[in-house]
């Protein structure tokens, strides 16, 4: 399993874009990148996934560069209430392994 | 959009107790983790679970924990004698399916206060 690291804090103020960079140096050939945005007292909540390139959603959009070693999540215009954690995965789930491993996750505070 | 959901939402238990943890995955998903987050810390994974048996497990998930999916609609966490260290939030998760060349995102519940007292 590909480790990540993320930076631990950002903060943000409300209507700017924010930019969330994960490290996965390991990455395998295989292995998608998920990222989840956690609010306190409640589960991950899927955002998106890639495997390569550009990905967007109603929600974010995410860029993965060619040697897919990292990715950046991205976040149009965030208000107060995307104030979560955000985590980013790396993994396949065809291999047989589902042994999902959450890293510390980036914890976002949009100030108004 | 159907959704995963836990109960209880909160459990305090004695010291020693068994406690079981239930668990509704979204109705056609087959793949089915359990999770545990001690307050403040991050999301680690407990075990895996497809077509009635354990696929991974952590070093967590230790001969205190089961699992089991008794009636083809509930997914149970057991903790046999439960010790002050296992109190976190507990959540459920479940998957579709495995897609060739793909990856299924999880849905999560709400998860299960458990308070070890």
């Amino acid at each position: 399993l590909a480790k990540t690291t993320q930076p631990i804090s950002m903060d943000s103020y409300e209507g700017q874009e924010v930019n969330i960079t994960c490290s996965h140096n390991n990455i395998a050939t295989n292995d998608y990148i998920t990222w989840y945005q956690q609010f306190p007292s409640q589960g991950p909540r899927f955002i998106i996934q890639g495997y390569k390139t550009k990905v967007t959603n109603e929600v974010a959009s995410l860029f993965i560069p060619a040697d897919r070693k990292s990715s950046t999540l991205s976040l149009p215009r965030v208000s107060l209430s995307d104030t979560a954690v955000y985590y980013c995965l790396v993994g396949d789930a065809n291999t047989g392994g589902f042994k999902t491993i959450f890293g510390a996750g980036t914890r976002l505070f949009v100030k108004a | 959009e159907p959704e995963v959901t836990q109960t209880p939402s909160h459990q305090v238990t004695q010291m020693g107790q068994e406690v079981i943890l239930r668990c509704v995955p979204i109705s056609n998903h087959l793949y089915f983790y359990w999770y545990r987050q001690i307050l403040g810390q991050k999301v680690e994974f407990l075990v895996s679970f497809y077509n009635n048996e354990i696929s991974e497990k952590s070093e967590i998930f230790d001969d205190q924990f089961s699992v089991e999916r008794p009636d083809g609609s509930n997914f149970t966490l057991k903790i046999r004698s439960t010790k002050l260290e296992d109190s976190a939030m507990y959540f459920c998760a479940s998957v579709r399916d495995r897609e060739i060349g793909g990856n299924q995102p999880q849905h999560f519940g709400d998860g299960t206060r458990l308070s070890i007292l």
